[in-house]
């Protein structure tokens, strides 16, 4: 069974449109993030969530909205796409803040 | 707040030599150290982790990294790499005492040749 896994794998998508991917943890984890990798293999946090509360909202636009049904999900949202969306977005779990995390596999998003 | 310094950006070696991966961490509290492993297109996976305790860690696939308090480094090292070791491998640290903000560094592209 996948730990962690995402869908859609892949997205390609045009400037302006909306779009969600989603995140699921068989693991039993209480915490869930968001990273962007852009192609320069940087890894940037964008959310964490412990048990479906948002703990960590760095700096990102608004235009970024993450859903946490409950703690076994946690979706990101994005409107109105922008060229300089376009990278990878890994979603990650760990058991409290601060541990090992467990990596999805990647949403590689191109926005044209 | 919390850094991590991944001094090498690309490190190329040739099959069967050993590797050294640096890794340097500013945080003003205790802190839990990691080190990743990402292979192409691929999510990243632990290596190996540092909590407390022993200050040499042994990890997957032959790595090993020491954590050494005093000059505020975790360096990862394996003493004979293989092909398929290519790949980019990410130094992380978060404070040990609640403040876990996982901070990543820029990662090391690690290269491999026959």
């Amino acid at each position: 069974d996948t730990a962690v896994s995402q869908t859609p794998k892949y997205l390609v998508t045009q400037m302006g449109n909306d779009k969600s991917i989603k995140c699921e943890q068989n693991l039993g984890h209480d915490t869930m993030y968001w990273y962007k990798q852009d192609s320069k293999k940087f890894l940037k946090i964008m959310f964490s969530y412990n048990n479906k509360e948002l703990i960590i909202n760095e700096t990102v636009p608004n235009r970024f909205s993450p859903k946490s049904p409950d703690k076994a999900h946690l979706n990101l949202h994005i409107n109105s796409l922008e060229l300089g969306d376009s990278a990878v977005y890994f979603c990650a779990s760990s058991q409290g803040g601060g541990g090992e995390q467990y990596f999805g596999p990647g949403t590689r998003l191109t926005v044209t | 707040a919390q850094s991590v310094t991944q001094l090498d950006s690309q490190v190329p070696v040739f099959e069967e030599a050993p590797v050294e991966l640096r890794c340097n961490y500013s945080s003003s509290v205790s802190v839990y150290l990691f080190w990743y492993v990402q292979y192409p297109n691929q999510g990243l996976q632990l290596l190996l982790k540092y909590l407390s305790g022993s200050t040499l860690v042994k990890g997957i696939n032959g790595f090993e990294a020491e954590f050494n308090k005093s000059q505020t480094s975790f360096h990862l090292r394996k003493p004979s790499v293989h092909i398929s070791d290519t790949a980019e491998y990410f130094c992380a640290v978060s404070g040990s005492g609640g403040s876990y903000i996982p901070t990543f560094g820029r990662g090391t592209s690690l290269i491999v040749h026959p």
